[in-house]
């Protein structure tokens, strides 16, 4: 039974589109994230939730907009798509208080914008 | 503010030979590392993790690597290197900062030769 879940696994949409992609982990984690891994693989944060506490890491635009149904979804909306957003985008959760768990990774969205 | 360096952006063994993958990290506390590995195509998988203890810490597929807190490294090693461990590896420190996010290095590309 997967752990974290992501899907699409892969996007290809022409700028100007607004997507989503959603995420679920069955972990019972009190803390979801999601990174950018960019076209050299550099990992980076865009958000953390927790406990309805949004983090947002202050370089993400303002496009970019996490959603949490509840606590087992953490959804990334992305307005207006540009050609700089292609990456792959990775949902990740942890437990984190109490705990510090590792993080567990989804299988990642190839986000392609054309 | 912590970092992870991974010094070998590629590295090339052959298969049966050994295999050191360095990590040196900068982090104001005890720091909590990981060694996370991605398949082609593929998310992050958890290789290992030290939180505290023995600083040398196993983890799955055969993969050891030893905490040295006066080098402020993490390196990974394995004894006899396997072509399906062909892949990118990535070394991280965290949780930290507000967002309870794991800092990640660069990675490391993994060849393994037949």
């Amino acid at each position: 039974d997967t752990a974290v879940s992501q899907t699409p696994k892969y996007l290809v949409t022409q700028m100007g589109n607004d997507k989503s992609i959603k995420c679920e982990q069955n972990l019972g984690h009190d803390t979801m994230y999601w990174y950018k891994q960019d076209s050299k693989k550099f990992l980076k944060i865009m958000f953390s939730y927790n406990n309805k506490e949004l983090i947002i890491n202050e370089t993400v635009p303002n496009r970019f907009s996490p959603k949490s149904p509840d606590k087992a979804h953490l959804n990334l909306h992305i307005n207006s798509l540009e050609l700089g957003d292609s990456a792959v985008y990775f949902c990740a959760s942890s437990q984190v208080n109490p705990g510090n768990t590792e993080a567990f990774f989804g299988q990642g969205t190839r986000l392609t914008v054309v | 503010a912590q970092s992870v360096t991974q010094p070998d952006i590629h590295i090339t063994v052959s298969e049966g030979a050994s295999l050191e993958l360095r990590c040196n990290y900068s982090y104001g506390a005890t720091p909590y590392l990981f060694w996370y590995v991605q398949s082609p195509g593929q998310g992050l998988q958890l290789l290992l993790k030290y939180f505290s203890g023995d600083t040398l810490v196993q983890g799955i597929k055969g993969f050891e690597a030893e905490f040295k807190r006066s080098q402020s490294s993490f390196n990974l090693r394995k004894p006899s290197v396997h072509w399906s461990d062909a892949a990118e590896y990535f070394c991280a420190v965290g949780p930290s900062g507000s967002a309870r996010q794991l800092t990640f290095g660069s990675g490391t590309q993994l060849t393994v030769l037949p």
